[in-house]
């Protein structure tokens, strides 16, 4: 089975400050998909960012881009300008090209202190 | 559009009791999903569908039952509810991307 590992159970950022979340994950495989969810108070999980293994450019989407080490199997997901908004519960997530299971990490909780 | 839907979103049961979450997608997925998150954890898978038809075990199958009524349609089953089972219900489909439904809080006295 695949193995996501984030270790930062827990994180806190100063409002309008950059933090970076880190995320590694173990495969064999060399062309998988790999995302970024948050789950802020409401338990709603949202899609914050996608990666594609096969595109070495780095995905960004507004305040969050990440830093997608292929060789070192690490997925970091770094928030610039943080904002109150940003305080949740952040999962890394890796899915197999051709699988239909996700793989989840066990989370790590961001404050963002005012 | 409304993506992924879930039913109820809050549930009380008593011990023994049965009851069935609803969820459905309207987003022409093949795979369905149904996972649980307890207080402080991640995301633990109970079942899956790979497509229409098909369903298959996940982590933490046991006291659980899926049906795939149609494509849209994914449905998670509790024959004999344990105060084990507290716990919040995530319903989702995929394509290359997963997408979740609002959670049902499930609290089983």
């Amino acid at each position: 089975a695949q193995t996501v590992t984030q270790s930062q159970p827990e994180m806190s950022v100063q409002e309008a400050e950059t933090v970076t979340l880190s995320c590694t994950y173990d495969t064999s495989e060399s062309d998988y998909y790999l995302f970024w969810y948050k789950q802020p108070p409401s338990r709603q999980m949202i899609l914050v960012i996608r990666q594609e293994a096969y595109k070495q450019q780095n995905a960004t989407e507004n305040r969050f881009s990440v830093n997608f080490q292929k060789a070192a199997k690490s997925f970091s997901l770094k928030i610039s300008d943080s904002q109150l908004g940003d305080a949740a519960m952040y999962f890394c997530a890796y899915r197999r090209f051709t699988g239909n299971q996700f793989y989840f990490g066990t989370g790590t909780s961001l404050t963002v202190i005012p | 559009n409304a993506g992924v839907t879930q039913t109820p979103k809050f549930q009380v049961l008593k011990t023994g009791q049965s009851m069935t979450l609803q969820c459905a997608q309207d987003m022409n997925h093949n795979s369905m999903y149904w996972y649980r998150q307890d207080p402080g954890m991640g995301l633990r898978l109970i079942y899956y569908s790979a497509s229409e038809g098909t369903t298959d075990k996940g982590e933490v199958p046991n006291g659980y039952n899926v049906s795939r009524l149609n494509k849209r349609e994914f449905s998670l089953r509790l024959e004999s509810a344990a105060p084990s089972q507290t716990s919040v219900y995530f319903c989702a489909s995929s394509g290359e991307t997963q997408y979740f439904g609002p959670g049902t809080r499930l609290l089983v006295l």
